[in-house]
């Protein structure tokens, strides 16, 4: 079955830090990849997306994600957070051949100002 | 544009009592899922649907139904709450398989 993993789920950070999440998933066949965030008091919005192609995509935000398929990972990346990016950000795989989504546990990150 | 709209946004319920959480998107989205949100559990998906008339279950399917009878609503129904089911619900909609999906605001659901 499909699974996903985030290595942390609370991240503290000074603004102007760089943030690096992880995210690994078990699945032997073609997935799609997503990250998505939930700010404070609001519903998921998606950051980014990765389908086929370049392995490195580039989100809102100045949020990015590398695919490393021979990882199974997709972790996200941003050079400088801000105190704005607090928030919970979640992990997703889906199959290609399918529709169901699975999420992974979040990392809440809280950015200090 | 509405995007996925769910009601009521807070509830509190008895064991036992049933409910039935609304949602409903006017994007003309064939997909459509429920998942509920736990601490620590990230979402998991509870039911999804990939156009009228077609439902099936996801990761944590029991004491919940579905039904799509059309496009645009979706419907998730407890049948006897249990303060297991104390939880946040979030209905997504996508236009295709591949698409990202949008979400509604939630629905907090609390089970005494």
């Amino acid at each position: 079955a499909q699974s996903v993993s985030q290595h942390n789920h609370h991240v503290i950070l000074s603004e102007a830090a760089s943030l690096e999440l992880g995210c690994n998933y078990s699945y032997g066949g073609t997935v799609n990849l997503f990250w998505y965030v939930q700010y404070p008091g609001q519903h998921l919005q998606l950051l980014l997306k990765y389908f086929s192609g370049d392995p490195l995509v580039k989100g809102i935000k100045g949020f990015e994600a590398e695919f490393i398929k021979s990882k199974f990972s997709f972790n996200l990346r941003k050079p400088s957070v801000q105190w704005s990016d607090t928030a919970e950000y979640f992990c997703a795989v889906r199959d290609t051949g399918g529709f169901k989504t699975i999420f992974g546990a979040g990392t809440r990150l809280f950015v200090k100002a | 544009n509405a995007g996925v709209t769910q009601t009521p946004k807070f509830q509190v319920l008895k064991t036992g009592q049933s409910m039935t959480l609304q949602c409903a998107q006017d994007m003309n989205h064939e997909y459509m899922s429920w998942y509920r949100q736990d601490p620590g559990m990230g979402l998991r998906l509870i039911h999804y649907s990939v156009g009228a008339g077609i439902t099936d279950q996801g990761e944590v399917p029991n004491g919940y139904n579905v039904s799509r009878s059309t496009t645009e609503d979706f419907p998730l129904r407890l049948l006897s709450a249990a303060p297991s089911q104390t939880s946040v619900y979030f209905c997504a909609s996508s236009r295709t398989e591949d698409q990202p999906q949008h979400f509604g605001d939630g629905t907090r659901l609390s089970i005494l």
